[in-house]
């Protein structure tokens, strides 16, 4: 069982939709929790960094973390057809220089 | 700034040819990575370097071979290549944190 699991999807919404995405693992060291973005034929990018649990927020995007669940979430509001990409979740038990943990990432279509 | 740059950015092997894929990225960072992905898989490390001098082994790294050449360049070799090594190979690098700032790829076919 890997340590962070991820539904692939494709998960198909109409622009203007809310979208979660999500996360679960199994690991209760991770403690520092990212959001990439993944255009096709493109290499990810970073969107949302999180540590510990709680909530962050940037524009339409929010990211939660539940630790006592291990359970992540990145919620986009105004779903926009530019928002369609694969998103990666990724996790590290420390803050710095250490490999990261990647899900195998969620395929989204914002529809027009 | 390029960022992280990789080269190639297509490659296709015969099974037992061996080649190197080469990494360089202009940010001064510390740590270099090596991913692959693959439908289905996700992304894999397969060695990385958290700073210059060290190397470490990743989640699949039978099969491959590295060098930190310098602060810059990271290279990623194979030896034999396989038909199981058929896949997209990413370079990432990072500075004092977990951002990883990721280069554009080489799709990599062996026959």
């Amino acid at each position: 069982q890997k340590e962070v699991e991820q539904d692939p999807g494709p998960l198909s919404v109409p622009e203007g939709a809310i979208v979660s995405l999500n996360c679960t693992y199994s690991n209760s060291a991770f403690q520092y929790f990212m959001w990439y973005r993944q255009y096709s034929r493109k290499g990810p990018e970073l969107l949302m960094y999180t540590y510990s649990s709680g909530n962050k927020e940037d524009g339409r995007f929010t990211a939660q973390v539940d630790k006592s669940s291990k359970y992540i979430s990145l919620f986009i509001r105004d779903s926009q057809p530019s928002d369609s990409a694969t998103y990666l979740c990724a996790m590290t038990p420390r803050n710095s220089g250490y490999a990261l943990n990647f899900g195998k990432g969620t395929s989204l279509l914002v529809t027009p | 700034n390029a960022g992280v740059t990789q080269t190639p950015k297509f490659q296709v092997l015969k099974t037992g040819q061996s080649m190197t894929l080469q990494c360089a990225q202009d940010m001064n960072h510390n740590s270099m990575y090596w991913y692959r992905q693959d439908p289905g898989m996700g992304l894999r490390l397969i060695y990385y370097s958290a700073s210059e001098g060290t190397t470490d082994k990743g989640e699949v790294p039978n099969g491959y071979n590295v060098s930190r050449l310098n602060k810059r360049e990271f290279s990623l070799r194979l030896e034999s290549a396989a038909p199981s090594q058929t896949s997209v190979y990413f370079c990432a690098s990072s500075h004092n944190s977990n951002e990883q700032f990721f280069g554009p790829g080489t799709r990599l076919t062996v026959l």
